[in-house]
């Protein structure tokens, strides 16, 4: 079955520091979203991207954050300057589109952050 | 803003049915969904139901939603030790493409 994919599964990063997470969306799919879940506490919306652009954020979505999709496969959350709030479980998700049958978001495994 | 709620915990016999519950606050919603979370791994999406839907089974798995109540639940029948898990339900609503996750139910399936 398709599946969407993460890497790192895991980063330690310092305060301070940019941090790229990666991801491949499943291959057909049109919609692409990150999401972040701090530990303990609700999975949290950040941003959805479609058509090359972003199509909403939260406000969670500041301007250290940034999205990027650079080829027809990767999709990119950058973190310009962390923060140890910015510690989390990141999760990318994909759907192919609107309809009733394409409206099914699947999720990555889901890359771990640390900020120290 | 929408607000999503489940209860934290729910602890069941294996082989017993388990019935976790979700609640929320906006009626626009329009697909309602059900993930999966297992220690230290990512979400899996286990079903979905559309709004126009009262109920939908899919092997094991059975999804009611009362509209009405503004209700949703999800019924493992036969329920085994890898079941334990953390449940998500998770809504979209016509006005947004986000979803909104409720807390997070705790299943723990023992012997």
């Amino acid at each position: 079955e398709p599946e969407v994919t993460q890497t790192p599964s895991h980063q330690v990063t310092q305060m301070g520091q940019e941090v790229i997470l990666r991801c491949v969306p499943i291959s057909n799919h049109l919609y692409f979203y990150w999401y972040r879940q701090i530990l303990g506490q609700k999975v949290e919306f950040l941003v959805s991207f479609y058509n090359n652009e972003i199509s909403e954020k939260s406000e969670i979505f500041d301007d250290q954050f940034s999205v990027e999709r650079p080829d027809g496969s990767n999709f990119t959350l950058k973190i310009r300057s962390t923060k140890l709030e910015d510690s989390a479980m990141y999760f990318c998700a994909s759907k192919f589109g609107q309809s009733a049958s394409g409206n099914t978001i699947y999720f990555g495994e889901g890359s771990w952050l640390t900020v120290v | 803003g929408e607000d999503v709620e489940q209860s934290l915990f729910l602890s069941v016999r294996e082989g017993d049915s388990s019935v976790i519950n979700c609640t929320y606050t906006d009626s626009s919603s329009t697909y309602l969904y059900w993930y999966k979370q297992e220690p230290g791994a990512g979400l899996q999406l286990l079903t979905y139901i559309f709004s126009n839907m009262d109920m939908k089974q899919d092997q094991r798995l059975t999804v009611l939603l009362n509209k009405k109540d503004k209700h949703l639940s999800l019924r493992i029948a036969d329920t085994q030790t890898g079941d334990s898990a953390i449940y998500f339900c998770a809504l979209a609503t016509y006005n947004t493409d986000k979803l909104i996750f409720g807390t997070g139910t705790r299943l723990q399936v023992f012997p």
